[in-house]
């Protein structure tokens, strides 16, 4: 099946500071999602980007599908930012998560 | 409108028992998904319905698991003589439909049911 790779596994940032969350896919795919998970475990949907480029506030994401892999940029991080950051896609029938990047912003 | 809910949020049981994890997904969507995460890992897919019918049941760790969708609407998810390995949190997510096998639409997941069992 297809494979999926989040970078890096583990981020801490200062309160302010701005970061780049990689995904690396290993086949085309027909959608792609990132996902916020919180601390309570509630995933929030970030971003449905399959291509392109999206922004939404401090956040923007940008899919590059012919080299298969996604971005996410976070900007002036806050503290609320914690938590694991998931990347998934789907080819057919069935979306495949990556293992996450877990950010911990410290005040 | 309302999003994505499941019950129960939370479920103890015995080893040996079985249980039933319900979710209502959005209203209007047509495809249903069901995923489980253990504890500090990420999801693992485990099946999905368009409609009431599930394409692809591969995901489906052992043939204690079982699921099903009744009038493109809630869905059950049975796991039969718990082990402890069926500890985690299961979720459900639903969408507004697919074309064919693809899923082209984006996936709203609801609060989870933390399942342990002891």
């Amino acid at each position: 099946g297809i494979q999926v790779e989040q970078s890096p596994p583990d981020l801490i940032l200062q309160e302010g500071a701005n970061s780049t969350l990689r995904c690396n896919f290993s086949d085309s795919v027909n959608n792609l999602q990132w996902f916020h998970q919180n601390p309570w475990g509630q995933l929030i949907n970030l971003f449905y980007i399959p291509s392109g480029t999206k922004q939404n506030g401090r956040l923007s994401a940008t899919t590059v599908a012919t080299e298969r892999y996604s971005l996410l940029y976070i900007s002036s991080s806050q503290t609320t930012d914690s938590g694991v950051y998931f990347c998934a896609v789907a080819k057919e029938g069935d979306m495949r998560f990556g293992a996450g990047t877990r950010l911990t912003v410290k005040p | 409108g309302a999003g994505v809910s499941q019950s129960p949020s939370n479920k103890v049981t015995e080893k040996g028992k079985d249980v039933e994890l319900r979710c209502d997904p959005i209203s209007g969507h047509t495809a249903l998904y069901w995923y489980r995460q253990r504890l500090g890992q990420g999801l693992e897919f485990l099946i999905y319905f368009q409609g009431n019918s599930a394409p692809d049941k591969s995901g489906l760790p052992s043939d204690r698991f079982s699921a099903e969708r009744t009038g493109e609407s809630v869905s059950t998810l049975t796991i039969q003589r718990t082990q402890q390995e069926d500890s985690a949190v299961y979720l459900c997510a639903s969408s507004l439909g697919t074309s064919g096998r693809t899923i082209s639409y984006e996936q709203y997941f609801g609060p989870g049911t933390r399942l342990t069992v002891t």
